[in-house]
Order: structure tokens, then sequence, then C-alpha cells
């Protein structure tokens, strides 16, 4: 089944304490990008990839890292987490980069920071 | 940072109205797309609108990209309960590979 899968699901940490959150597609996608959601803001990119080892920043990069060692995966690092990264994180992948593109979602992380 | 503003924000209607939600924005967009999310899931594609004065139907959706491609607006006819979900707006501007989303319609139909 074509998926984009997202772990973990739910995750409560303390501020400071580095965590990975893990993306992984197997439709052979070459665009992946990573989203977080928040009340009456909709969804703000926060990085992108267009391919293996080539990423860039989206609209809200601060705080976040990201890596594309391969096609099928794309982790989001946060290496010093803070209260204000507390949100429902979704990672999208698309066939190629471009606006035509459907873009196929995971089910989400959420990310409580205390 | 380029907005994409939707309307209303909110929205409840009786099963069997009809509505329309818009999606503004001062930015030329190359291609707009729509997609509906549902609590404890992920968005999902409806539609990509990639000409301008560009319609598209999907069973009771009409979705219609603006003339100048800056806008975009989905009307639904005879709302379902099923219809119940939050819409986004989405898309590119010429040149860049950023993805904008709008900030989201909530709708609710009512049996």
């Amino acid at each position: 089944e074509a998926q984009v899968t997202q772990n973990p699901r739910y995750l409560i940490t303390v501020t400071g304490k580095k965590l990975t959150v893990t993306c992984s597609q197997n439709m052979n996608h070459e665009y992946m990008s990573w989203y977080r959601q928040d009340p009456g803001l909709g969804l703000r990119q926060i990085y992108y990839s267009m391919n293996v080892e080539v990423t860039d920043k989206g609209d809200v990069p601060e705080g976040y890292k990201v890596s594309r060692k391969e096609k099928r995966n794309f982790p989001l690092i946060l290496e010093s987490p803070s209260p204000n990264q507390t949100s429902l994180y979704f990672c999208a992948s698309s066939l190629f980069s471009g606006g035509n593109q459907p873009q196929h979602f995971g089910d989400g992380t959420r990310l409580s920071i205390l | 940072t380029q907005l994409l503003e939707q309307s209303p924000q909110f929205l409840s209607i009786q099963e069997g109205e009809n509505l329309t939600v818009y999606c503004n924005s001062s930015s030329v967009f190359s291609s707009l797309q729509w997609y509906r999310q549902e609590p404890g899931e992920g968005p999902v594609l409806l539609v990509t609108v990639v000409t301008g004065g560009e319609v598209k139907k999907l069973k009771r959706l009409t979705f219609q990209f603006g003339d100048a491609r800056k806008d975009s607006s989905l009307h639904i006819t005879a709302a379902q309960p099923g219809d119940t979900g939050l819409y986004l707006c989405a898309g590119t501007t010429s040149g860049t590979y950023k993805y904008i989303f709008g900030t989201g319609t909530r709708l609710k139909v009512l049996a």
C-alpha cells in the first residue's frame, strides 16, 4: 500500500532533549516536506527536499533540522526543543516538485514540549 | 511571506444547503490545490487547478481558479454530513518549490 509513515504518532518530552521524528515513503517520490499545523495558522512548511541531498527552508525553519540521505526517508530533528515547538507535525511527499503534483500526507505526529 | 486567506473560518450548515469557501491572495500562484482533512489524519487532495479561469467538478464539489490566478473558490451543492471536515487550499508561486497553505475552513454539516 502506498503510504507516508511517520513515527512516533505522539510524543511528550521536555525542553532541550533532542528528538527525531522519522518519515518514510514507499512511492519513490522525489519531493518530501515537513509541515507544522497550529490552530488558526493552517499548515506551515518547515523544510522541503527536492531529492537526495537537496533540502531547503520553508517558511518556519528556525529550531529544526532535516536530512535526506536516502530517497525514502526524511527525518525531522529538533536539536533543543522548546515549548513553542509544541504542535501537530505532518510529513508529505509528491512524485516531483511543482504545485500541480498531489502531496501525500502521513497521519501526523503530535508533539508536546514541556 | 505570501499568504492564502480563507473565508469563512468556520461554517455550520444544515444538510442539503449549498456553500462556498473562498481562498484569496495578493500573489499569483502557478497552481492551487484543495485538500480535505479529517480529525487524526493528514490532508487528502481533492483537486488541482492550474489555468486561470479553470473550473473543475468533483461530484457535488465545484472548484474555480480565478482569472488572475490569485484566488480560488470551492462550492458544495446539497451538502451532506460526510462533507464535514477541514478544507485547505494550497499552492506554489512561480519559481519556488515552497508550498503555502491557507488558514483553513472548518465545515460542519448537520443531519
